[in-house]
């Protein structure tokens, strides 16, 4: 399978916890971007990378979260803390520069529920 | 006002039908624009990309109004594996969606 993959696909953890996310990207692509998605909303942008370079960051994205993607491969997604208002869908996209129309394509998400 | 609005629906529609959903978008700057799709409890897929002149990709026609700022999307002969969620997607890089609209085709 050479879509966008994403570790674990479900976790649930209690208030107060630290998680971590994972995105593996496709191969070729070298942005990677971060969404999260309500229940009856659509996804909203966290940040971005090109390659290693975090390039941009939502004022959604909190001091209790952290994105990293240190060899411009996968990325993680780190929450500290965490908050019952955390619990969501939790989206990873990629899409590579040479693409005129820069499609993003999504990995299946890693639901959280915070208890 | 949101960046993105589209009515949420649903739409309720027979099997065969016409249906047409609509999307205004509030930034002006956006250079890409995309349909997705989303089923329940699934990632967006993407459907199709819109260009300002039109495009459509066999049952699926997508237009695009810079100047009113506005996206189309016409699925004709709508079957039931066409229910879904629709999403109206400008872009400047980082994506910008909308509530997204909901389709429910019957039998």
């Amino acid at each position: 399978d050479t879509g966008v993959s994403q570790n674990p696909r479900h976790k649930i953890t209690k208030r107060g916890q630290n998680v971590t996310f994972r995105c593996d990207p496709i191969s070729e692509h070298n942005r990677l971007y971060w969404y999260r998605q309500t229940l009856g909303q659509g996804p909203e942008f966290l940040t971005y990378f090109q390659n290693e370079a975090q390039l941009e960051k939502s004022r959604l994205l909190s001091d209790r979260f952290s994105a990293e993607r240190p060899k411009g491969s996968f990325s993680t997604l780190e929450i500290q803390r965490t908050e019952q208002g955390d619990s969501a869908m939790y989206l990873c996209a990629s899409s590579g520069v040479a693409e005129l129309t820069d499609t993003q394509y999504f990995g299946p998400g890693t639901r959280l529920t915070v208890l | 006002r949101k960046e993105v609005e589209q009515d949420p629906g649903p739409f309720n529609v027979p099997e065969g039908a016409t249906v047409a959903f609509n999307c205004t978008y509030s930034n002006s700057a956006s250079q890409s624009f995309f349909w997705y799709r989303q089923d329940c409890r699934k990632e967006p897929k993407l459907l199709m990309s819109v260009y300002s002149s039109g495009n459509e990709d066999g049952r699926f026609t997508a237009q695009l109004n810079r100047a009113s700022q506005y996206i189309s999307l016409l699925i004709r002969d709508s079957k039931l594996s066409d229910s879904a969620t629709y999403l109206c997607v400008p872009g400047t890089g980082k994506l910008i969606f909308g509530q997204g609209t909901t389709l429910q085709v019957k039998p």
